[in-house]
């Protein structure tokens, strides 16, 4: 079975703090993609990374960051000196790499993040 | 670049009557997602569809169906709504299942049942 845990349900920050938000995830697949996607208040589900499972490098754009280890299933998003309009849901997704699962998304709980001016 | 499109962005439907909402994909997408997120949850999936053929199914209610037109645009239809099914769904796109491939999302249908 697939699953996907964001154990922090909320998190609050004061501007310029570093946050990061922890991902987990199970499969039994060999092969699998991982992404985050951001849902900001006005709803839209917005991309932010894509990885699968044989690239272990750890990436940054601008102020944002990610690691993935897969000794420990974890997949976790720092924000560097974070500012309000990264305020919003973060989503935590695998896809199994199964032909009978047809690619379907699996999404964690999600965090939500508060950063205060 | 053309986005995932779903129409309409908001609806309000009174209990027991019926919803269709519609997503075109990118063009040359092949896949289509549906997806339910309620207030405050995760986003869980419905129903996928890969070149027109249902790929897929999750926790759909037997009250929802869906289908994938030769367009490749899909329509998931609701019937005897409850207030349970008020809800942002999502339609997200994608070539060969994901596989290799990202997913796009639109921008959802809120629908809200009263």
């Amino acid at each position: 079975a697939q699953k996907v845990t964001q154990a922090q349900t909320e998190i609050s920050v004061v501007e310029k703090e570093d946050v990061t938000l922890d991902c987990v995830y199970e499969t039994r697949d060999t092969t699998y993609y991982l992404f985050w996607y951001k849902q900001p208040p006005s709803g839209e589900l917005v991309f932010l990374i894509r990885r699968n499972s044989f690239d272990e490098q750890n990436e940054i754009s601008g102020r944002y960051s990610w690691n993935f280890q897969k000794s420990t299933s974890s997949f976790n998003f720092t924000i560097t000196a974070s500012q309000v309009v990264d305020s919003a849901v973060y989503f935590c997704a695998l896809r199994a790499d199964d032909y009978n699962q047809g690619g379907k998304l699996i999404f964690g709980q999600g965090t939500e993040l508060s950063v205060k001016p | 670049a053309a986005g995932v499109i779903q129409s309409p962005r908001h609806l309000i439907k009174e209990k027991r009557e019926t919803a269709t909402l519609k997503c075109y994909p990118i063009p040359r997408h092949d896949t289509v997602y549906w997806y339910q997120q309620g207030p405050g949850q995760d986003p869980q999936f419905l129903i996928s569809f890969y070149e027109k053929m249902q790929s897929d199914k999750g926790s759909i209610p037997d009250r929802f169906s869906a289908q994938q037109f030769s367009d490749y645009h899909s329509e998931l239809n609701m019937s005897s709504l409850e207030l349970g099914d008020s809800a942002l769904y999502f339609c997200a796109s994608s070539l060969e299942r994901g596989r290799n491939y990202g997913y796009t999302f639109g921008s959802g249908t809120r629908l809200t049942v009263v």
